[in-house]
């Protein structure tokens, strides 16, 4: 079966760093996908990575290990604002959004 | 980035009546749209994909007679739920995929907060 998994909750403070991880096993692989969720909204985009490194986009990076079925999303510079959930979702060889759970981040002061 | 739109953002209904809900991509033509589920605390569950000009392909479990989609155009899907109860009260999100992009992401509607009484 298909499945990705990343923690259900992390909790961080205001300013610092926290890393949000996600392993996948899925039938083919077309990309990953992270993207973020306030309580009540849908799902905004954050990031896409197809290929095996480190994408940069401001205070917020991602990673993938295809090898290893890995990714990470780093968020930097923690504020308040980014409390919100945080989905990882891979296409799978159907080019069908596979998605997981979702990690509750809290920010804390 | 491309805009989709969703009406209405929130509907409550009694029980049995039938809710139709539109999904519009505004500056970009979707073949390709899909329709998702969310439950207080889970994930996004996709209920069914939704292709232009045919039938829309559903996922294991979901009923296709009471959750009816048209796909007419390139910019509009709808999502009739038919004879709803208080079961099906949840978050529906569309999203839609631009035909013209090759980077396969998907654009999201703001969703639709559907109680049922």
């Amino acid at each position: 079966g298909q499945n990705i998994d990343q923690p259900t909750e992390m909790t961080a403070t205001e300013g610092a760093i926290v890393q949000i991880n996600c392993t996948y096993q899925t039938s083919g692989f077309n990309g990953l996908f992270w993207y973020q969720q306030h309580a009540g909204e849908a799902p905004t985009f954050l990031s896409y990575n197809v290929l095996d490194g480190l994408e940069e986009k401001g205070r917020f990076s991602s990673f993938l290990s295809r090898s290893k079925g890995y990714s990470y999303l780093l968020l930097k510079e923690l504020q308040m604002k980014d409390s919100a959930s945080y989905l990882c979702a891979v296409l799978d060889s159907n080019y069908q959004l596979i998605w997981g759970a979702g990690t509750k981040l809290i920010i804390k002061p | 980035g491309a805009v989709v739109s969703q009406h209405p953002s929130r509907v409550i209904c009694k029980s049995g009546t039938s809710v139709k809900i539109e999904c519009r991509s505004l500056d970009f033509q979707a073949t390709t749209m899909f329709w998702y589920r969310q439950f207080p605390k889970q994930s996004l569950m996709l209920m069914a994909t939704s292709n232009e000009g045919s039938k829309a392909t559903y996922e294991q479990g979901v009923e296709k007679d009471k959750f009816l989609i048209n796909h007419a155009s390139l910019t509009l899907s709808t999502l009739t739920v038919t004879s709803a109860h208080p079961e099906d009260s949840s978050f529906y999100i569309c999203s839609a995929r631009d035909s013209g992009s090759s980077y396969n992401e998907q654009f999201f509607g703001p969703g639709t907060r559907l109680t049922v009484l």
